[in-house]
């Protein structure tokens, strides 16, 4: 069985500042690790994943994000914030391997710039 | 690739009306999720299909919710009869049985029962 936990509801950040949203998960197999976001108004759209080899992971838009496995963790940073970058952030497991193909997501956090 | 394609895009109607939402998953997925999107409850997985056979209906609230998938290109979410409760963002997403379970998302439908 697969969970995530995802550290604050709601992070504000200066324009320039660092962005860093808290991503824990659980899971009995090897997992797969999405990032996803969703602008106002829109669907969700993936910005970066984890599935093999390179623990650090390069998204669209300047976003990236670690698997640690000793940590269980897959915190999603960004060097610099943007005002563009407002909006819902969702980390999400899946199970490698096996038929499995639900991903569970996390409960969201959403990311404010403050100008 | 058009990608997920679902409509309405937004539905207003009346308590007791029939609602029926369409999705059509990405050509060569094999795998097909509806979800609701509400702000009390955030993201949430109704049901979802492999190969056209609905695997995890466990997310349906209720029998009042029906949903279908009767070929590779379509799906129905239905809801009969609807209520004000049921107000919410429905989404459709698909991917590929085998890889690595990236979903795609369609842009969902935003339904308001009166």
């Amino acid at each position: 069985a697969q969970s995530v936990t995802q550290l604050g509801s709601h992070v504000s950040v200066s324009e320039g500042a660092l962005v860093l949203l808290r991503c824990n998960y659980s899971s009995s197999v090897p997992p797969y690790l999405f990032w996803y976001v969703q602008y106002p108004n829109q669907g969700l759209q993936l910005l970066l994943k984890y599935t093999t080899g390179a623990t650090l992971v390069k998204g669209i838009n300047g976003f990236e994000a670690e698997f640690k496995k000793s940590e269980t963790s897959f915190h999603l940073t960004k060097p610099s914030a943007h005002m563009s970058d407002a909006a819902e952030y969702f980390c999400a497991v899946s199970g490698k391997g096996s038929s499995a193909s639900k991903i569970i997501f996390g409960s969201g956090t959403r990311l404010s710039i403050r100008p | 690739d058009a990608g997920v394609i679902q409509s309405p895009r937004h539905e207003v109607t009346e308590m007791g009306q029939e609602v029926t939402l369409r999705c059509k998953p990405i050509s060569g997925h094999n795998s097909l999720f509806w979800y609701r999107q509400t702000m009390m409850r955030g993201l949430e997985l109704l049901i979802y299909f492999n190969n056209n056979v609905p695997i995890d209906d466990s997310g349906m609230p209720e029998d009042r919710f029906s949903a279908k998938m009767p070929n590779a290109s379509f799906s129905t979410l239905k809801i009969q009869p609807s209520e004000p409760r049921d107000s919410a963002v429905y989404f459709c997403a698909s991917s590929s049985t085998g890889g690595d379970n990236e979903q795609f998302f369609g842009p969902g439908t935003r339904l308001t029962v009166l």
